[in-house]
């Protein structure tokens, strides 16, 4: 299965600015996911991302907001913009893993102060 | 829509006792469901599916479409099945949209 290096891990944010998570894959993927999860909370998909068109984003959630790129098939970052608290959640990407079901990274935990 | 429900947020079961993990699924087209594993400190990873009809770690789940579930079994709980586990569903026929549960952490007391 591939393996994602997502970074950064962590990081604490004052509000109102922006913090830009990338994910690298060590293999070309069609499709790239970007999951939010809150606090106690399960895992709520943000995007979805292709290279070369724009990323598919679900309902409550808008590109102005969480702007995706996808410049190839092994990368793939996630800005939060203007960060506010409520911000504050586990981000994670993901890949199709060839077991079926997803490859993940690790995370990142984002604190908004 | 798309819904997983996991009614138990923590289960805690004794060494050697059996586990059961509940899942119960809502959708209207054909679904896949999957079970994924968190261990502590370790990245959110696949468990098994339910099309493969598989055993990993000694753990089985089986598609009930009558009671739309899918429940996670060990009939002998270790400790280092300790860790969230979280039920998902997805779609076989299409776009591969995947909707996780709220997650179960399960708890083995030595």
């Amino acid at each position: 299965s591939a393996v994602i290096s997502q970074k950064p891990s962590r990081d604490i944010c004052q509000r109102g600015t922006s913090l830009t998570i990338q994910c690298q894959v060590d293999s070309q993927v069609t499709m790239m996911f970007w999951y939010r999860q809150q606090p106690g909370q399960s895992l709520t998909l943000i995007a979805t991302a292709n290279q070369g068109s724009e990323a598919t984003y679900e309902s409550g959630f808008v590109i102005d907001k969480f702007p995706i790129s996808r410049p190839n098939l092994t990368f793939s970052t996630l800005t939060v913009s203007n960060m506010s608290p409520e911000d504050s959640s586990i981000y994670l990407c993901s890949v199709d893993s060839d077991r079926g079901g997803y490859t993940f990274g690790s995370g990142t935990r984002l604190t908004v102060v | 829509a798309q819904r997983v429900t996991q009614p138990e947020k923590l289960l805690s079961v004794f060494k050697g006792a059996p586990v059961e993990l509940k899942c119960n699924y809502s959708y209207s087209g054909s679904p896949e469901l999957f079970w994924y594993v968190q261990y502590s400190r370790q990245r959110l990873q696949l468990l098994l599916r339910h099309i493969s009809r598989e055993s990993i770690k000694g753990f089985t789940a089986d598609l009930n479409k009558g009671e739309t579930s899918f429940h996670l079994k060990k009939p002998f709980a270790q400790e280092e099945d300790s860790a969230m586990y979280y039920c998902a569903l997805g779609d076989r026929g299409g776009y591969q949209k995947v909707t996780f549960g709220t997650g179960t952490k399960l708890q083995v007391i030595p």
